[in-house]
């Protein structure tokens, strides 16, 4: 069974442009969460969707955005990059259904901005 | 929300010594608690998880028990290995989201 897929694995963005990062979830999973890492902050939750409804989202502003689409895969973009949206994007997926789900996680998508 | 803290790192130990990482949480309701590491370069992997009070999560010779008492969730292993030198992280979930601790470097030393 593959894993959780995240592309592109590398980026490199200029200031004030736009990223758009993909993340295709293990097969039958229907939840797809994502996360940002930076040695500064840790490990933050952006957001959740499932059967493409967003369930949860974390304390980002308003140019973080996600979607997902009617197959699970699911896309996130960032607009108007900031030299601090440098991270790590982690992504993980999960069935959704029940208390207790496990999350997968993707390799990542290693952002920078310049 | 969530709120976790994790034992500061970083932690060296030689080979076959006694790992304890703590791991203490607040939350609201009542979370599935979860560890997971993060080997150098990959993603993050699912180590062990416990979904209700006094529940023991094992894996790979790690052990945590969910003590709702305490609100903790430490992680044990008897006899580390090289290969467990890594970055621990505690997560408690609820509302569809993993809450992570700040993460502890784990170094061992053949």
């Amino acid at each position: 069974k593959a894993g959780v897929t995240q592309t592109p694995r590398y980026l490199i963005k200029t200031r004030g442009q736009q990223v758009t990062l993909s993340c295709s979830p293990i097969s039958g999973h229907r939840s797809v969460s994502w996360y940002q890492q930076t040695p500064g902050q840790g490990l933050q939750f952006l957001f959740e969707y499932f059967s493409e409804t967003q369930r949860n989202k974390g304390n980002f502003p308003g140019r973080f955005s996600g979607r997902q689409f009617s197959n699970s895969r699911s896309e996130m973009n960032v607009s108007t990059l900031e030299l601090g949206d440098s991270a790590l994007y982690l992504c993980a997926s999960s069935g959704g259904v029940g208390r207790v789900t496990e999350a997968f996680f993707g390799q990542g998508t290693r952002l920078t901005v310049v | 929300g969530n709120s976790v803290t994790q034992m500061e790192g970083p932690v060296t130990l030689s080979e076959e010594a006694f790992l304890t990482i703590n791991c203490t949480y607040t939350a609201t309701g009542y979370p599935s608690l979860f560890w997971y590491v993060q080997y150098p370069g990959e993603g993050l992997q699912l180590l062990l998880k416990a979904t209700k009070a006094d529940d023991k999560g094992s894996n790979k010779g790690f052990e945590a028990t969910y003590r709702k008492e305490t609100t903790s969730f430490h992680l044990e292993k008897g006899s580390v290995q090289v290969s467990d030198s890594a970055v621990y992280f505690c997560a408690p979930s609820n509302d569809y989201k993993l809450s992570f601790g700040a993460g502890t470097t784990v170094t061992v030393r053949a």
